[in-house]
């Protein structure tokens, strides 16, 4: 069945970057777009931009406009925060939309991965 | 931005119990609705889109309802594994994707 698998958590300081990674599996990786959100604790969850894979076009956040890359590779999602700040500290998750078509997005999340967790600290 | 506000933040309740879950848009969204079920330590979980249709393999005790700028979800018989946080998403207009702060359904 459809997967998305992230990478493990990550601990990092202030200033730094972190790249998350999100691999795919079980559909046809370029038919989907794929959507970065976070979700600090106690917040409600923060949509910060989506990826299609077909042609490495963004679309990004006003919110992470300047600090976030989306970037793909055959089959995997990346995500780049980078000028971390402690409250930056939350799960970073990857979702497929379910629109399917030519990697588009539009529609709602028909799959999630499992979480990244990212903790700013110095 | 179409701001989300779910109802009520905490609900408690017992197994075999019905649970009623609102989210209410700042504006009409049409049928552009979905529901999400997350547990601590899991991938979040598509329950219901496009206000009502149940995502593949939703048991048929979640239900969606609503329209314009008010909707519903309902667990009937409710079941102790339904013990989860409840969101639910707009995708209606960009700002796409925004979330409602959630419902945590507990015993």
């Amino acid at each position: 069945q459809v997967q998305l698998v992230q990478s493990g958590a990550e601990v990092r300081k202030p200033g730094a970057s972190v790249k998350v990674s999100c691999k795919a599996s079980e559909y046809s990786f370029t038919m989907y777009a794929i959507h970065w959100v976070r979700q600090a604790p106690g917040q409600r969850p923060e949509w910060m931009g989506w990826i299609n894979p077909a042609n490495g076009n963004t679309k990004l956040s006003d919110v992470f406009q300047d600090r976030v890359s989306l970037t793909r590779d055959t089959s995997t999602a990346y995500m780049t925060l980078s000028r971390l700040r402690s409250d930056d500290t939350a799960l970073y998750y990857c979702a497929r939309d379910s629109l399917g078509h030519g990697g588009f997005a539009g529609q709602y999340f028909d799959y999630w991965g499992q979480g990244t967790l990212v903790t700013v600290s110095s | 931005e179409i701001v989300m506000t779910q109802s009520p933040v905490t609900l408690s309740v017992s197994p075999g119990d019905r649970a009623t879950l609102s989210c209410r848009a700042s504006q009409s969204i049409g049928t552009d609705l979905a529901w999400y079920q997350h547990k601590p330590g899991q991938a979040p979980r598509l329950l219901i889109y496009d206000i009502s249709r149940r995502a593949t393999d939703i048991p048929a005790r979640f239900s969606g309802s609503g329209s314009g700028t008010d909707f519903t979800l309902t667990i009937n018989s409710l079941q102790s594994e339904d013990l989860a946080v409840y969101y639910c998403q707009h995708y209606h207009r960009w700002p796409l994707w925004t979330f409602g702060q959630g419902t945590k359904v507990e015993i």
